[in-house]
């Protein structure tokens, strides 16, 4: 079966990028998208087909999606951006989501 | 505004069965595949299956296959997921989510844009 793999953690400094990269077979030949989950809360979408921000969502967010990396980032990375973040594919009729990313901004 | 609103936490034996039931508003209730998600405790989200609003159709994650059945009632706007014969692994937050499904696009595209504020499962003797 497809998997999406991502690793643990990754810190930023505030006003720095933030990469978050997701590994799959050939996942530039899917779309990837991106949900951010803060402590307590339900996921919410920050990044579909790839590189499209959902209405509302700041420009400091972009995807990229190529060969077998899908890679989130966070421009001028912000407090408030401190989160998981998962990445997720559709694939053979099913959804994938990646293992989560914590996001730690110190 | 679009909204999911889900049933509220369930505790429950292992070997029983629950269900959680999910009412959406603010939009055309059989436009829009409904999906379920879990994630247990400090764990990572998990996908359980969808459900076709519309058709009634559904499908599950190979892990749910025979022991999670999702359904919808379209004269209430409402969509069901059961999940039988628990155990303790099962404990965790149950969310639904809309889905958007596009197919004029370079790939099929599926994807997660509403989620319910979750309900919480606990499985315990």
């Amino acid at each position: 079966s497809y998997e999406l793999t991502q690793a643990p953690s990754v810190s930023v400094s505030p006003g720095q990028t933030a990469s978050i990269t997701c590994f799959g077979d050939k996942l530039g030949d899917k779309y990837a998208y991106w949900y951010q989950q803060k402590p307590g809360q339900s996921p919410v979408l920050v990044i579909y087909e790839d590189s499209k921000r959902p209405s509302g969502m700041p420009e400091r967010f972009s995807g990229s999606n190529s060969g077998n990396t899908a890679t989130l980032t966070i421009s001028g990375t912000q407090a408030m951006d401190e989160a998981d973040y998962y990445c997720q594919a559709w694939d053979s009729s099913t959804v994938i989501f990646g293992g989560g990313t914590k996001l730690t901004v110190l | 505004q679009v909204q999911l609103v889900q049933s509220g936490a369930e505790v429950k034996k292992p070997g029983a069965s629950v269900k959680v039931s999910c009412k959406a508003s603010g939009y055309t209730f059989t436009n829009y595949d409904i999906n379920w998600v879990r994630q247990a405790t400090g764990q990572g989200l998990e996908w359980m299956g969808w459900v076709n609003p519309n058709s009634g159709n559904s499908g599950y994650a190979q892990k749910f296959q025979g022991r999670v059945t999702v359904t919808r009632s379209t004269s209430m706007s409402t969509a069901y997921m059961e999940l039988s014969s628990l155990r303790s692994e099962d404990s965790a937050v149950y969310y639904c989510t809309r889905a958007i499904a596009a197919s004029g696009t370079a790939y099929y595209s599926y994807y997660m844009d509403v989620w319910g504020k979750g309900t919480t499962v606990t499985v315990s003797s």
